[in-house]
This record gives C-alpha cells, sequence and structure tokens, in this order.
C-alpha cells in the first residue's frame, strides 16, 4: 500500500534547465494537489485538479505547469528553473468520501536550483 | 480570500507537560473543515485531527485534542502528556466544503524538552 509516491527525492538543477516532478496515488482519490514548502511560509499551493482532465491555479503557479495524465498520476514542470523555485515541493491526493477531505501526502522533493 | 494565522512559530514544552497551539482563520463560509497537520524532522506530512464545522463537538484523538470556536474563528490544538515523538512542525488547515483548495497556516515548531 504505497499512497503517494513522488520521484524524485532530491535534485540539483541549472537556472534555466527544465525538469517534471512526477507524482502517483494508489487510493483512489480523485483530487490531487501540488503545493512548495517555504521556511515561514507554510505550504503553498501551486496547482490541483480536482479530478482527472481538470486543473487550476493555486497561490504561487508562475513558472509552473501541470498534467494530469490520469486518476493516479499528477506531474509537475519546471520549463526554466529559477533560484527562487529553490524548495520542498509536496504532492498531495484527497477525496470528500474515501478519505473524508483529508490530504495524504508524498515524501517530499527537495530541489536547489543553482 | 480565506486565509489561516499560526501566531507561535515556535513552542517549546517539557514531557509529561500539556502545550496548546493556536490557529485562527477567515471565512465566510458556515460550511467547512478545519485540521492539524504534523510534519517531524522526516519531512513526511501526517493527520493529526480533522474537525468538521458543523459539529459543536470538539474532535479528540488520544491526546490531542482541538477547541474548536466557531464563532471566534479559532481552532486550537492541545497536546496532552507531551512525547519526545510529538517534536514536529504543526501546520493548521482549512478547506471549504464545496471547493478543493486547502489552505495552510505558516506552521508552529514544537520542541519537546525531556
Amino acid at each position: 500500500n504505497a499512497g503517494v509516491t513522488q520521484t524524485p527525492k532530491f535534485q540539483v538543477l541549472k537556472t534555466g534547465q527544465s525538469m517534471t516532478l512526477q507524482c502517483a496515488q494508489d487510493m483512489n482519490h480523485n483530487s490531487m494537489y501540488w503545493y512548495r514548502q517555504d521556511p515561514g511560509m507554510g505550504l503553498r499551493l501551486i496547482y490541483y485538479s480536482a479530478s482527472e482532465g481538470t486543473t487550476d491555479k493555486g497561490e504561487v503557479p508562475n513558472g509552473y505547469n501541470v498534467s494530469r495524465l490520469n486518476k493516479r498520476e499528477f506531474s509537475l514542470r519546471l520549463e526554466s528553473a529559477a533560484p527562487s523555485q529553490t524548495s520542498v515541493y509536496f504532492c498531495a491526493s484527497s477525496e470528500p468520501v474515501i478519505a473524508k477531505n483529508i490530504q495524504y501526502f508524498g515524501a517530499g522533493t527537495r530541489l536547489s536550483v543553482l | 480570500a480565506q486565509t489561516v494565522t499560526q501566531s507561535q512559530p515556535e513552542m517549546s514544552v517539557q514531557e509529561a507537560e500539556t502545550v496548546t497551539l493556536s490557529c485562527t482563520y477567515d471565512t465566510s463560509e458556515s460550511d467547512y473543515y478545519l485540521f492539524w497537520y504534523k510534519q517531524p524532522p522526516s519531512r513526511q506530512m501526517i493527520l493529526v485531527i480533522r474537525q468538521e464545522a458543523y459539529k459543536q463537538q470538539n474532535a479528540t484523538e488520544n491526546r490531542f485534542s482541538v477547541n474548536f470556536q466557531k464563532a471566534a474563528k479559532s481552532f486550537s490544538l492541545k497536546i496532552s502528556d507531551s512525547q519526545l515523538g510529538d517534536a514536529a512542525m504543526y501546520f493548521c488547515a482549512y478547506k471549504e466544503t464545496s471547493y478543493d483548495k486547502v489552505i495552510f497556516g505558516p506552521g508552529t515548531s514544537l520542541s519537546v524538552i525531556p
């Protein structure tokens, strides 16, 4: 029972490079989320997806794109990484009935942009 | 816009004592959910406790309980008989019933002194 799986766990990029963070859940949840965590700022929502085929912007979407590939997978792409995107990224999933709106989180990806 | 405030960036408690973490939120909605999540040094976010706004009874989970004051928009977490394993960042979170976005507070870092 894996829950929410994020890859990679660590990544170092140079400014201008691109990369995709992968997230998959095996709990049959409809909703999936991407957050970034910075010291003193809690978790800020980047994008979320209420169901397969839909995505919506959160608080801090600039510089990111997402894809809800299917019900299980929700990826986050940095097209041209900037030092301001150095952060810890978390994927989460949830569901009103199955999960009672509780968010289940992946282990996080620590990203450094040099 | 909804906001969640945690006014105590850091707290400490003696082992076996009781500590209360504060959370206030701003909303014009009447139906919503409130959560406390714990993030230990391992970085894995896990749910501590969940409260439905339409329920007047305060939620409890073993040593964890909340004081939910709907009119005051206050949602504090009480940890009784504190243990070393309780040392972590604690995040308060808000979610509307009819909306998928979840808003997190900035967090409170709790230290447990042996």
